[in-house]
């Protein structure tokens, strides 16, 4: 079954403790991207990667990074998470560049910073 | 700058209500256009999409959506809803400048049994 898988789903955490989420799609995307969720604000894009090794920045970059070793892996690294990432995060594929095409969700990982 | 709209950030309706949720955009150029919905707890699903061709959209569940380009919008619409349309629905669009996802804030649809 084609799909974008997210873990954890849920997690609560420590301010400053290292942490990642993973993504990974099987239906041999190139484009990839991770969003977060907050109330009333919508989806903010946080990073998005066009292929392998290539990644950049979206609209809400900071205290995050990510990387893109292959192609179905596009994982969402917190250095050292602080309260206000807390949010719902969403990693989605897509086969190329987003026009014209639907993008695939993963289902979303919660997270808490206390 | 690029930017999708929605205009309401709340709406109740009853059941069998007729239903229609404004969505704008602001950019001149090409757009592909989503509404997405977002039952309690659950991750997004796309409702239906537009690239290209007739503007009146039907997608999934009885929605359909509009894309009028004279006035920037696809709002979408739904003649009777029921109170399983309980869910927050999205509007995004994607743009020829850079081929990201922008989206709106959201709408919270409320149904009364």
């Amino acid at each position: 079954e084609a799909q974008v898988t997210q873990n954890p789903r849920y997690l609560i955490t420590v301010t400053g403790k290292k942490l990642t989420v993973t993504c990974s799609q099987n239906m041999n995307h190139e484009y990839m991207s991770w969003y977060r969720q907050d109330p009333g604000l919508g989806l903010r894009q946080i990073y998005y990667s066009m292929n392998v090794e290539v990644t950049d920045k979206g609209d809400v970059p900071e205290g995050y990074k990510v990387s893109r070793k292959e192609k179905r892996n596009f994982p969402l690294i917190l250095e050292s998470p602080s309260p206000n990432q807390t949010s719902l995060y969403f990693c989605a594929s897509s086969p190329r560049t987003l026009m014209n095409t639907e993008a695939f969700f993963g289902q979303g990982t919660r997270l808490t910073v206390v | 700058a690029q930017s999708v709209s929605q205009h309401n950030h709340h709406v109740i309706l009853s059941e069998a209500a007729s239903l229609e949720l404004g969505c704008n955009y602001s950019y001149g150029g090409t757009v592909n256009l989503f509404w997405y919905v977002q039952y309690p707890g659950q991750h997004l699903q796309l409702l239906l999409k537009y690239f290209s061709g007739d503007p009146l959209v039907k997608g999934i569940k009885g929605f359909e959506a509009e894309f009028i380009k004279s006035k920037f919008s696809f709002n979408l619409r739904k003649p009777s809803v029921q109170w399983s349309d309980t869910a927050e629905y999205f509007c995004a669009a994607v743009m020829d400048s850079n081929y990201q996802l922008i989206w709106g804030a959201g709408t919270k649809l409320i149904i009364k049994p």
